[in-house]
């Protein structure tokens, strides 16, 4: 079967540097995605990494490691607002390409 | 400005009825997408439409129904047959098609309860 597993919740101070961490199982790959999601809100995009290596958004980085199917958000200079969920999205060739989502991770920021 | 419009926001459905949420895009995007999303999960995929008349079954399509007889228009059907519906609807599009990596751009979404 097809799985994502990342933390269920993190706590960081504000000012901090937080990681994210998601670890995958598809058959095949084509693209590790984060999202963001306040409560009751919509998903928004944060980043994609399609190869290895670290792409940098602002205060946003994102990693990708496929030979361990391992891939992080990292979150620099929190922020109160960036208390959010944070979810993972893996395309893989199974359910015929479309995005398997982690269950998120409920960033939670203290001042 | 350019996006995805969810309505209602909130829904009630008694036993045994249909109800209808809409999703209208105006971001000219070839793909949309129906999400369902339960408290502490994440989304699961129910429909998606990657061209006018054609829409393809998700993980969990089983209870629900979709058109797309307009690029722009997406709506989905929760049945009587689907026996839990209570949870949050999330309606999403994205350019050049379900294949591709492009990110895909959510509605507010709309939350479904059982009277």
């Amino acid at each position: 079967g097809q799985s994502l597993e990342q933390p269920s919740e993190v706590t960081a101070v504000e000012g901090a540097i937080v990681q994210i961490n998601c670890t995958y199982q598809t058959s095949g790959f084509y693209g590790l995605s984060w999202y963001q999601q306040h409560d009751g809100g919509a998903p928004t995009f944060l980043s994609y990494n399609a190869l290895d290596g670290l792409e940098e958004t602002g205060r946003f980085s994102s990693f990708l490691s496929r030979s361990d199917s391992y891939g992080y958000l990292l979150l620099q200079e929190l922020q109160m607002k960036d208390s959010a969920s944070y979810f993972c999205a893996v395309r893989g060739a199974g359910s015929n390409y479309q995005l398997i989502w982690g269950a998120g991770t409920k960033l939670i920021i203290k001042p | 400005d350019g996006g995805i419009t969810q309505s209602p926001k909130y829904l009630f459905r008694k036993e045994g009825q249909n109800v209808t949420l809409s999703c209208e895009q105006n971001l000219n995007h070839d793909a949309m997408y129906w999400y369902r999303q339960d408290p502490g999960q994440g989304l699961r995929l129910i429909y998606y439409s990657q061209i006018v008349n054609d829409f393809q079954k998700g993980d969990i399509a089983e209870g629900y129904s979709v058109s797309r007889e307009k690029k722009e228009s997406f709506p989905l059907t929760v049945t009587s047959a689907q026996k839990n519906p209570t949870a949050f609807y999330l309606c999403a599009s994205s350019d050049g098609g379900h294949y591709s990596n492009q990110p895909q751009h959510f509605g507010d979404g709309t939350r479904l309860s059982i009277l």
